[in-house]
């Protein structure tokens, strides 16, 4: 069974970072991208970047390039999303998704979200 | 990369069949048959519904069906039910490889 289980909730300062972490396990980690989505209170799906844990090449959303670093960790099937100079905008829950053998274009496992919230 | 385009909400009575559109460009949906749709109940994670246009996930109800034509997809759910209320996402494969996402749907059993 595949499971995409991510890091506990986090409380930030603004401009601070933070770093989320997502475990995989039930399939290769190096076979599929790894991708981050925000979704802010109330909002919709934003769509952050990804990674090729195969490789370390990222693409990312300009919207949140220079501000994002997506990492993959094959030593721990582990990946990463770091977020900096957080802003009360950014206080969402974040999202890691991966694709599957059906094809790489779509997210078909999820986690189960973390809470990030930006706060003085 | 700006969002794609979903009607802010839909409704229907058990039964029934809704329609839901996701407008994009030709450098997103009418570029690729790479359109997928998610559901989304409150406090739960996205959960994919549709991929590549038209094809369905094991253990993903033959209610659920979709299309495209030109730059915009479609979602149709058919014989509504009280569970199928969520919120619906689209989503497109770029022609800069990223992804974007529609602003979602939120849809309404009567």
């Amino acid at each position: 069974e595949v499971q995409l289980v991510q890091s506990g909730a986090e409380v930030k300062k603004p401009g601070a970072t933070v770093k989320i972490s997502c475990k995989v396990s039930g399939y290769t980690f190096t076979d599929y991208y790894m991708h981050w989505v925000q979704q802010a209170p109330g909002k919709g799906l934003e769509w952050m970047g990804l990674v090729d844990p195969e490789d370390g090449e990222t693409i990312y959303a300009e919207k949140f390039q220079g501000r994002v670093t997506i990492t993959a960790d094959t030593s721990t099937d582990t990946a990463y999303m770091e977020l900096s100079s957080l802003r009360s905008e950014d206080t969402a829950v974040y999202y890691c998704a991966t694709a599957s053998s059906s094809g790489e274009a779509q997210f078909d496992y999820w986690g189960q979200g973390t809470l990030v919230t930006v706060s003085s | 990369q700006s969002a794609l385009t979903q009607p802010a909400s839909v409704s229907g009575s058990p039964g029934q069949s809704i329609t839901i559109s996701c407008t994009g460009t030709s450098s997103d949906v009418g570029g690729y048959n790479y359109v997928s749709w998610y559901q989304q109940h409150p406090g739960k994670a996205p959960k994919l519904m549709i991929y590549d246009v038209s094809k369905r996930p094991s253990g993903v109800s033959n209610r659920f069906s979709g299309s495209k034509s030109g730059n915009t997809a479609s979602l149709t759910i058919s014989g509504l039910q009280a569970e199928d209320e969520a919120d619906y996402y689209c989503s497109s494969y770029t022609s800069s490889s990223t992804r974007v996402f529609g602003g979602g749907t939120k849809l309404t059993v009567l």
